[in-house]
């Protein structure tokens, strides 16, 4: 099977931008979490999806907002971009009590 | 939230040392969880620990979960420049897949 895929790589965007991150997961999985890493503050939960349906949330503000489609694809959105929102994005996918990372999303906000 | 702490942040051994780095909780798990990233990769699932007392071992790599549910061990025997690479515990919130992750150990080896 192939494994979780995320698009773009990189990212670079500035200030007040917003951006769109995508993340496919392997086939068969209906779960999908994302993580935001950081230097500072590590690996931190941003939210989790389930057969379309957001079922957890971190501690993110609401520029920070996600969707899952019918074929357990993701996206997260997040609008009005910071310095402080420069970071490797993350998602995985989850089959029974394991979770498997995509590569990342790189992003700098300049 | 509830966290999970980690110790220690760093270590650099040489290659043949062992290496163990540790995980604790204030409150009972019901799970552990333990994962390895590579300098410019991404998070590898290694093992789960759900049992009081539980031990189990990959190769040169043991992992413990306390009696009480409350700390876990991943110890590595004979470290090689391969183990290379920041571990992280995690713990999965029940009913759920999100992991709340500690802050990592990032190892160096020198050969």
């Amino acid at each position: 099977k192939a494994g979780v895929t995320q698009t773009p790589r990189y990212l670079i965007k500035t200030r007040g931008q917003q951006v769109t991150l995508s993340c496919s997961p392997i086939s068969g999985h209906r779960s999908v979490s994302w993580y935001q890493q950081t230097p500072g503050q590590g690996l931190q939960f941003l939210f989790e999806y389930f057969s379309e349906t957001q079922r957890n949330k971190g501690n993110f503000p609401g520029r920070f907002s996600g969707r899952q489609f019918s074929n357990s694809r993701s996206e997260m959105n997040v609008s009005t971009l910071e310095l402080g929102d420069s970071a490797l994005y993350l998602c995985a996918s989850t089959s029974t009590d394991t979770q498997y990372f995509g590569p990342g999303t790189r992003l700098t906000v300049l | 939230g509830q966290q999970v702490m980690q110790i220690p942040q760093y270590q650099h051994v040489q290659e043949g040392e062992d290496f163990t780095t540790y995980c604790n909780s204030s409150t009972t798990l019901s799970n552990i969880q333990w994962y390895k990233q590579r300098p410019g990769g991404h998070p590898v699932f290694l093992i789960q620990l759900v049992k009081s007392g539980e031990v189990k071992k990959q190769k040169r790599l043991t992992f413990q979960f306390g009696e009480a549910k409350k700390n876990s061990s991943l110890h590595i025997t004979a470290t090689q420049t391969t183990d290379v690479g920041t571990y992280f515990c995690a713990k999965r919130e029940w009913g759920y897949s999100t992991l709340t992750f500690g802050k990592g150990t990032m190892l160096l080896v020198s050969p």
